[in-house]
Formats: structure tokens, C-alpha cells, sequence
């Protein structure tokens, strides 16, 4: 089992809808944990932490469920300007950050 | 600098010849990542600096593939004997290697191996 995994899509999804995607992690003893974005060609880029109480951005809202060790990200009334890969990383042995490989979003008009 | 440094920036080489990437994280960062990433693919890991150590390099794909880091800043990656297959995006990132603390990324090496 990869310790992070994460549905690699793509997710096609109307604009103006709401779409949602988790990320499993496998290292119990897990204790930071972050979603990021990544544009076509660029390098990513940190969208949120994602606290044990959740937390919510704008339209985005990112929770963490330690029993069931995943953390999701929702995304609410969906722009065109979504569409990108989102990264979900954790934190493993030695701080070392492990990343997810990326669910790609697409938002269609 | 106020961001994660990598040059060069491009990079077209002829296949079988070596090449050296380089990465300047952002000062003060103790962790430092390498990954690499072909078009359309997700990342992937190549290895992990905690201070001037690398507790993880399992992601370095074969022996031609080597990375050091000195003096705790920057680090580069080297590729010998460069294959075609090589040719990607090759993305640094740098954290202050603390709990709850982000990691940041250069904006990449696009190698062409020739």
C-alpha cells in the first residue's frame, strides 16, 4: 500500500458545481497535512493546511479524519479556474513530507 | 532569496552525457526535496535531505542518479550518463522541516536528453 494515495481522476465536473476528493495516508502517527494545486506546467503550489477541526477557505474546505486516516478537499460552487491537479501530502518518519500523486480536476462550462 | 532557486532552468543534452541540476532552498529551510515529473505524470520522488544527510533517497531510479547537499543550502542533483527516458521536469522543494510546516517549490529544470 502507497502511503499516500489519492484517486487519480480526471474528475469532470460542471461549473458551478460541487466536487470533492480524499486522500488516504497510511502512517498512523501522521501530523501535518496539506493540499495543493498544481497548474499545467507549473510547479505546485500550497492551497491549504488542513487542521484536525477542519478548516474552510472561501469556497473550499479542506477536513482530516484520523479514524478512518484520510483528509478530504470540497469544493464548492466550481470556477473554470479550478481545473488542476490537487496533491494531498502528509507528513511521514523524519518530517520527511510524502505527496500524493494528484487527482486531476476538470471544470467544464 | 525570498524563493525556492533552481538552474538551470533548461536544459538540452546529448544522450550519455552527465549533467548537474541545481537547487538553492530558501535560507534557513533544513529539508530539502527532489522530484521529477514527465509530462502529464504526477510527481515523483527522488530523494530527501534533513540538514546535510538524505535519510531517503529510495527514489533515485538507477546508480547514475546521485544528489548532495552542503553546507545545509544547496544541493545538486546529477545525472550520468543521461538516456533518453530521463528527460523531464526535475522540481526541488525546500521546508523548515517541522511539524505543521509547508514545503515550498522552484519553479523547475526542464531536461531534454537528446
Amino acid at each position: 500500500r502507497k502511503e499516500v494515495e489519492q484517486d487519480p481522476g480526471p474528475f469532470n465536473v460542471p461549473e458551478g458545481a460541487t466536487v470533492a476528493f480524499n486522500c488516504t495516508y497510511s502512517n498512523s502517527a501522521s501530523q501535518s497535512f496539506f493540499w495543493y494545486r498544481q497548474d499545467c506546467r507549473k510547479e505546485p503550489k500550497l492551497l491549504m493546511s488542513v487542521y484536525s477541526s477542519g478548516n474552510e477557505d472561501g469556497r473550499f474546505t479542506a477536513q482530516l479524519n484520523r479514524a478512518s486516516q484520510y483528509i478530504s478537499l470540497l469544493i464548492r460552487d466550481s470556477k473554470l479556474s479550478d481545473s488542476a491537479t490537487y496533491l494531498c501530502v502528509v507528513n511521514g518518519g523524519n518530517y520527511q513530507l510524502i505527496w500524493g500523486a494528484g487527482t486531476k480536476l476538470i471544470i467544464k462550462p | 532569496g525570498a524563493g525556492v532557486s533552481q538552474s538551470p532552468s533548461n536544459k538540452v543534452t546529448e544522450k550519455g552525457k552527465d549533467v548537474e541540476l541545481r537547487c538553492d532552498p530558501i535560507s534557513g529551510h533544513t529539508a530539502l526535496y527532489w522530484y521529477r515529473q514527465s509530462l502529464g505524470q504526477g510527481l515523483e520522488f527522488l530523494i530527501y535531505f534533513q540538514g546535510n544527510s538524505a535519510p531517503d533517497k529510495s527514489g533515485l531510479p538507477s546508480d547514475r542518479f546521485s544528489a548532495e547537499r552542503t553546507g545545509g543550502s544547496v544541493s545538486t542533483l546529477t545525472i550520468q550518463r543521461t538516456q533518453q527516458e530521463d528527460s523531464a521536469v526535475y522540481l526541488c522543494a525546500s521546508s523548515l522541516g517541522s511539524p505543521g510546516v509547508e514545503a515550498f517549490f522552484g519553479q523547475g529544470t526542464r531536461l531534454t536528453v537528446v
